[in-house]
C-alpha cells in the first residue's frame, strides 16, 4: 500500500514568517493530496487540497505544491499567525473506487507572537 | 445539517470488555471510515466503507469489526477490548468513491482501555 512520510514533525515560526511542510508519498498511482489542519482536542479540518494533475495551488496565505515525478508535496504557508498553530497532516489517496487515504504522522506547528 | 456525529465521546473499558462506537452523518455521502489517532502517528485507518453494503480492512484492522448499518451510519464494534486500543477514535465520510473529494470528520471517541 501506499507509504506517506511527512517532516518536520515540530516546527517553530515566528510570526508573519513563513512554515513548509513537506510530505512524500511511495505509489505514483495516487492522484488527490489533502491538507489538514487539527487543533488541540478537536478534529482535522480540510485547509487545502491538490490532485495529481496540478502542480500548485493557492488560497490566500496557503499554498501547495506537488511534484509528481519525485513523489512529494508540500505545504506553505506565508505570513504565520498565532492561530495557525495547531498539528498539519498530509494525506494521499490512491486511484479507483476503493478511496483509501493514508496519513503522514503530522508536523506541530507553533507561531511564536 | 450536524454533519458527521459519533458517540459517546468519552469511553474508559476495563481489558476484554466489548463495546460499540457510532458513526452516522447526514450529507448523503457514500463513503465512511474508521481511523484511530496515535501520538506521533497521525491518522491509521481502521476499516472503511466505499459505499452501502460493503466494508474493507484498512492498515490496522485487527481487534475490530465494522457494520455499515446503512447509507447514514457505520459502526465499530471493539469485541474484547485490549489496552493498544487506548486512542482516539474519527469517524469520517466523504461524497463518493474516486472523487476528489473533502472527507468531514467526527469530533472523536475517546476510549481508555485499563
Amino acid at each position: 500500500g501506499e507509504n506517506v512520510e511527512q517532516h518536520p514533525s515540530t516546527l517553530s515560526v515566528q510570526e508573519g514568517d513563513s512554515a513548509v511542510i513537506k510530505c512524500t508519498y511511495s505509489d505514483s498511482a495516487s492522484n488527490y493530496f489533502p491538507w489538514y489542519k487539527q487543533e488541540l482536542g478537536k478534529r482535522p479540518q480540510l485547509i487545502i487540497d491538490i490532485r495529481s494533475n496540478v502542480g500548485e495551488k493557492k488560497d490566500q496565505r496557503i499554498a501547495v505544491t506537488l511534484n509528481k515525478t519525485a513523489k512529494h508535496f508540500s505545504l506553505h504557508i506565508t505570513e504565520t499567525q498565532p492561530e495557525d498553530s495547531a498539528v498539519y497532516f498530509c494525506a494521499a489517496r490512491g486511484p479507483g473506487t476503493r478511496n483509501q487515504f493514508y496519513f503522514g504522522t503530522g508536523t506541530s506547528l507553533t507561531v511564536i507572537p | 445539517n450536524a454533519g458527521v456525529t459519533q458517540t459517546p465521546k468519552f469511553q474508559v473499558l476495563k481489558t476484554g470488555q466489548s463495546m460499540t462506537l457510532q458513526c452516522a452523518q447526514d450529507m448523503n455521502h457514500n463513503s465512511m471510515y474508521w481511523y484511530r489517532q496515535d501520538p506521533g502517528m497521525g491518522l491509521r485507518l481502521i476499516y472503511y466503507s466505499a459505499s452501502e453494503g460493503t466494508t474493507d480492512k484498512g492498515e490496522v484492522p485487527n481487534g475490530y469489526n465494522v457494520s455499515r448499518l446503512n447509507k447514514r451510519e457505520f459502526s465499530l464494534r471493539l469485541e474484547s477490548a485490549a489496552p493498544s486500543q487506548t486512542s482516539v477514535y474519527f469517524c469520517a465520510s466523504t461524497r463518493l468513491a474516486g472523487g476528489y473529494n473533502e472527507q468531514f470528520f467526527g469530533p472523536g471517541t475517546r476510549l481508555t482501555v485499563l
